[in-house]
């Protein structure tokens, strides 16, 4: 099946430097993705949709500033968490739906942990 | 604003024993729901889905039913087996599940042979 590879799985790192992670599709084409984050014993909670060839939609109360995403590619896009401070500390997982309007498919990374200290 | 509600966990139960989730949402409109699994080092993958109201979703065993009238999306199997330790999330969808999706918790689940 489709798959959609997560990079890196875990990531520790100092507080004040900045995470790039990436959401790729490895066998289809995205010109959507869905960037997720969620706090323990919390929900996913949406924090922006990236779109190729366009600047992000971020949900309320998210910082594109803080936030940067990019979708590079029909295949990739990355989210850069700039001068990550502790309270950044979660679960980031992305999503893919296939270009061409197929219903009811999604295809999700296997997520990123990050640990700012 | 559109919600999931999802029993906590977490489940512990024996192989062969019944399973319920539950989950009720709430939304605007008329939503499409969605059960999701992911398997420990993996990314979530749809169970079954369900886009209108009295639809139901199955599979692997698992089966679920979009009960408008009490607005509820409740994940069943009869049999569970150890392969079913999982994280379960209960989802919808305002569109047709590649728009946004609107999570609930989730709840891990773990049975013992």
């Amino acid at each position: 099946g489709a798959v959609v590879s997560q990079h890196p799985s875990r990531v520790i790192c100092k507080s004040g430097t900045s995470v790039k992670i990436e959401c790729r599709s490895l066998d289809f084409q995205a010109t959507t993705m869905f960037w997720y984050r969620q706090f323990p014993k919390q929900s996913l909670m949406l924090m922006a949709t990236s779109n190729e060839g366009s600047k992000a939609t971020y949900e309320q109360g998210v910082e594109k500033d803080k936030f940067l995403i990019n979708h590079a590619s029909l295949t990739l896009s990355t989210l850069t968490v700039t001068s990550a401070h502790p309270e950044d500390s979660s679960f980031y997982i992305c999503s893919a739906p296939p270009s061409g309007g197929v219903r009811n498919i999604q295809y999700f990374g296997a997520g990123t942990r990050l640990s700012v200290l | 604003g559109d919600s999931v509600t999802q029993m906590e966990g977490p489940v512990t139960l024996s192989e062969e024993a019944f399973l319920t989730i539950n989950c009720t949402y709430t939304a605007t409109g008329y939503p499409s729901l969605f059960w999701y699994v992911q398997y420990p080092g993996e990314g979530l993958q749809l169970l079954l889905k369900a886009t209108k109201a009295d639809d139901k979703g199955s599979n692997k065993g698992f089966e679920a039913t979009y009960r408008k009238e009490t607005t509820s999306f409740h994940l069943e199997k009869g049999s569970v087996q150890v392969s079913d330790s999982a994280v379960y999330f209960c989802a919808l969808s305002m569109g047709f599940g590649n728009e946004k999706l609107t999570f609930g918790t989730g709840t891990r689940l773990t049975i013992i042979p």
